[in-house]
């Protein structure tokens, strides 16, 4: 079943306004990671968080992990329509092998 | 550095056809993964390999064989195409020592009818 959940599935914002995405795990997590996608691309790597409650910024994106390590929040300040794509983020559950858990993605529009 | 390449980039396939969806990455990174996209699925892991002569089994594995061929080539198979099949699929590595980010190939869209 689905380890990571992420919510919303879709979220369409005017330019300007903020955004925010939300990641839950069934299990605590060693770290997690958040990717994003554009249009027909692929995932590319934003930022791991892996203290517990910690907060990390990129400029208008505020990353943030739970005090229990079981979830998660991406959060875009004044949204561009450069911030147009998917956002997934990804559990890793302390696994040798590297093994991520993705959610399946918030998919953001911003609307000019 | 070329990053991880995939190839093809796109495929049509008729159902009941195989073919080897190939990766290659030049990063030196011991794990590999294969993923699939689906609309509204986001990715699924088909399978990984986290060294050289070892995979393991996703959340989607029926349907497809790996084989990693050495550290820096890891193919997907299909065997006998199925429409369900029909998807995207990335292919991705990581190094333990830098913290297990991803690195994902620009995938390989594949229709099967």
């Amino acid at each position: 079943g689905q380890q990571v959940m992420q919510i919303p599935q879709y979220q369409h914002v005017q330019e300007g306004e903020d955004f925010t995405t939300y990641c839950n795990s069934s299990t605590t997590l060693s770290n997690i990671q958040w990717y994003k996608q554009r249009p027909g691309g692929h995932p590319v790597f934003l930022i791991q968080l892996v203290k517990s409650g910690e907060v990390k910024k990129q400029k208008r994106l505020t990353f943030q992990f739970g005090e229990a390590k079981k979830n998660s929040s991406l959060h875009i300040t004044a949204t561009q329509t450069t911030d147009v794509g998917t956002y997934f983020c990804a559990g890793d559950r302390g696994s040798t092998l590297g093994r991520l858990y993705f959610g399946r993605g918030t998919q953001l529009t911003v609307w000019p | 550095n070329a990053g991880v390449t995939q190839t093809p980039k796109f495929q049509v396939l008729k159902t009941g056809q195989s073919m080897t969806l190939q990766c290659a990455q030049d990063m030196n990174h011991n794990s590999m993964y294969w993923y699939r996209q689906d609309p509204g699925m986001g990715l699924r892991l088909i399978y990984y390999s986290a060294s050289e002569g070892t995979t393991d089994k996703g959340e989607v594995p029926n349907g497809y064989n790996v084989s990693r061929l050495n550290k820096r080539e890891f193919s997907l198979r299909l065997e006998s195409a199925a429409p369900s099949q029909t998807s995207v699929y990335f292919c991705a590595s990581s190094d333990p020592t830098g913290g297990y980010e991803q690195y994902f190939g620009p995938g390989t869209r594949l229709t099967v009818t």
